[in-house]
């Protein structure tokens, strides 16, 4: 089975700062899509960013870029430049590439991200 | 707004009832997909259904179930409802089988008292 880790339950940062927050997963598999999703107070879950295990070029969607590192197992998203906006919790997601887990999110326990003026 | 709608918004019950909650994908999407956001179990995987046939199953409770509709629209019929269901429940839509990505709705909170 696989398994998505969060460890980080609560991280502040200031207006303008950079924020890296962490996420480990387990599998023994090699093909396989990782994501962030946002959720802000609304309770609206919104995409981020997402990478696909067989692309070696980390993903990047403006403000926000991932570190992956497959070997280690390692999904890790920075905030750059953190607007008040980016205050939600954030949620690491794993989902594998084959046909029979298409579409089975799996999701960490979130990191609170909270943005202070 | 992701497109996808979801009804009610809130729903409040006692134990033992039966509740539909109500999804509707983006337009063009033919997978949909449920989740539970609860507080002791974060957020699960229950079940997807594609083109109005189940796909796939995760944690979904026997007295969960499931059904997408000719219209691609899809319910979900929690039964004999428990304290412990009370959670927030997320419908999700991709266009076809899964690799895509998935976009939320707003969701639908089940307090069940």
């Amino acid at each position: 089975a696989q398994t998505v880790t969060q460890s980080q339950p609560e991280m502040s940062v200031q207006e303008a700062e950079t924020v890296t927050l962490s996420c480990t997963y387990d599998t023994s598999e090699n093909n396989y899509y990782l994501f962030w999703y946002k959720q802000p107070p609304s309770r609206q879950m919104i995409l981020v960013i997402r990478q696909e295990a067989y692309k070696q070029q980390n993903a990047t969607e403006n403000r926000f870029s991932v570190n992956f590192q497959k070997a280690a197992k390692s999904f890790s998203l920075k905030i750059s430049d953190s607007q008040l906006g980016d205050t939600a919790m954030y949620f690491c997601a794993f989902m594998m590439g084959t046909t029979d887990s298409w579409g089975k999110l799996q999701f960490g326990a979130g990191t609170q991200v909270v943005v202070t003026p | 707004d992701s497109g996808v709608t979801q009804t009610p918004k809130h729903l409040i019950t006692a134990t033992g009832q039966r509740v539909t909650l109500r999804c509707s994908p983006r337009s063009g999407d033919l997978s949909v997909y449920w989740y539970q956001q609860s507080l002791d179990q974060g957020l699960q995987f229950l079940i997807q259904y594609y083109n109005g046939e189940e796909r796939a199953k995760g944690n979904i409770l026997e007295r969960f179930s499931a059904q997408q509709f000719p219209d691609l629209h899809s319910e979900l019929n929690l039964s004999s409802l428990e304290l412990g269901d009370s959670a927030l429940y997320f419908c999700a839509s991709s266009p076809r089988t899964g690799r895509e990505t998935q976009y939320f709705g707003p969701g639908t909170r089940l307090l069940v008292l």
